[in-house]
């Protein structure tokens, strides 16, 4: 199993300009979590899903947009980036959504200049 | 405040002493996470624990749920044990992190 995977692994952008940082877990997992980390600060949950078709808010939500449309996949969009958004971004997966082991990517490198 | 605290934020131990890293919440919990992020920026799930404690080799977890306290203790530290520990609290639909602590084992 490859776990979860992310790509990419490293992005710049300008500022305005939009992307999808992409998320795929191959352990059917029905939770998907993304979140970001900032440096000195620990992370924070952006969205989350229960499943395909279902996606919720979490903490710092504003300026992006998720869809799940497979058990598999995950995709995180950012529109018209803002250097606000220069973060870490960690995707993860779990079976049960409280109590139950997280499996995180390896992260993806976000600046927008 | 935040709703996750930890301590200390860093921290420097000679190859085998006993660590201890301290995390408090100020929320109700479905779970306490401890999470090992290496110095590479992988992220690793160790432990879920909603009370008593839980082992696994040297590394060792527990809750205090009356005194929203957990601790993450290692014994016989060594050098690869060096990295950022993060404590996560689970409640309703969120998850809260700790900033980390970031640890430095010395041969």
């Amino acid at each position: 199993n490859a776990g979860v995977t992310q790509t990419p692994k490293f992005r710049i952008l300008k500022i305005g300009q939009s992307m999808t940082l992409q998320c795929t877990q191959d352990m059917n997992h029905n939770y998907m979590y993304w979140y970001r980390q900032d440096p000195g600060m620990g992370l924070k949950l952006i969205y989350y899903s229960v499943g395909a078709g279902i996606t919720d808010k979490g903490e710092v939500p504003n300026g992006y947009n998720v869809s799940r449309s497979t058990t598999e996949d995950f995709p995180l969009r950012l529109e018209l980036a803002a250097p606000s958004q220069t973060s870490v971004y960690f995707c993860a997966s779990s079976y049960v959504l409280q109590t139950d082991t997280q499996y995180f990517g390896p992260g993806t490198r976000l600046t927008v200049l | 405040k935040n709703e996750v605290e930890q301590s200390p934020q860093n921290l420097t131990a000679q190859e085998g002493e006993f660590i201890t890293i301290n995390c408090s919440y100020s929320v109700g919990i479905s779970a306490l996470h401890w999470l090992q992020q290496h110095p590479g920026g992988g992220i690793v799930s160790l432990f879920m624990l909603s009370s008593g404690k839980k082992k696994h080799g040297r590394l060792i977890a527990t809750i205090n749920i009356q005194e929203k306290h957990s601790s993450l203790h290692i014994t016989a530290s060594h050098p690869r044990d060096s990295a950022v520990y993060i404590c996560a609290a689970s409640t309703g639909n969120q998850f809260y992190f700790g900033t980390g602590t970031s640890l430095t084992v010395i041969p």
